[in-house]
């Protein structure tokens, strides 16, 4: 069966330092993932997906990045961190590409900046 | 362009009732898929369902229903005889190639 880890669970940064949040699947090869971001009360925003190693698609401009440097490993970075920032960071993957593929979500990093 | 709409921001409800979660979306294709979710208070996304547009039949999975309505552009969901452990934010989705565009959700909240 299929895994998907997401660490850490929880983080307290202060504004301008840097972020790295990992996310790794198991038991399945050339995942689709993704990266969202929820804020306090409000819905899921896609930040990031990727398709295979190396290959990112932003959906919102932003100061945050990602990269792809294994197959099943996604990782969402900063180089300084706003208050903006904040919120509930899902990563997620599919199958593949299609309209009928749902996406399944991992636990979830909380990111509180101050 | 998609869109999913979830207007009931927020619904109580007392344990054993009956609660509908209305679900409403906007696309151009002519087949589709629509998903739920359901995010319990722990904060991960959990797959419910998954719908096709040319299958109109309700689908029921134990205490929980759903009915899709084309014609309507609707897909709704309903949980029957609620419990404390139903009391979550739950997500109506469509999905697009690698998109999936959210509903905002409805937070339910179940009453002992």
């Amino acid at each position: 069966s299929q895994t998907i880890h997401q660490w850490p669970a929880t983080l307290v940064q202060p504004v301008g330092s840097p972020l790295s949040l990992e996310c790794t699947v198991e038991g399945t090869s050339n995942p689709n993932l993704y990266w969202y971001r929820q804020a306090a009360g409000r819905g899921l925003q896609l930040l990031f997906y990727s398709v295979g190693i190396g290959q990112i698609s932003s959906e919102v401009p932003q100061n945050l990045s990602a990269s792809r440097p294994q197959d099943r490993q996604f990782i969402l970075s900063s180089k300084k961190l706003l208050l903006s920032d904040s919120g509930f960071y899902l990563c997620a993957w599919s199958w593949l590409a299609g309209d009928h593929n749902e996406q399944f979500f991992g636990p979830g990093t909380r990111l509180t900046v101050l | 362009a998609q869109k999913v709409t979830q207007a009931q921001t927020e619904i109580s409800v007392v344990e054993k009732e009956d609660v509908t979660l209305d679900c409403v979306y906007e696309t151009r294709d002519t087949t589709y898929y629509l998903f739920w979710y359901k995010q319990p208070p722990s904060g991960e996304l959990v797959f419910l369902i998954r719908r096709n547009s040319f299958d109109e039949q309700n689908e029921i999975s134990g205490r929980y229903s759903w009915n899709f309505q084309k014609s309507t552009s609707s897909f709704n969901f309903t949980i029957t005889a609620s419990q404390v452990v139903d009391s979550a934010v739950y997500f109506c989705a469509l999905p697009r190639g690698n998109m999936l565009t959210f509903g905002g959700g409805t937070r339910l909240m179940v009453k002992p």
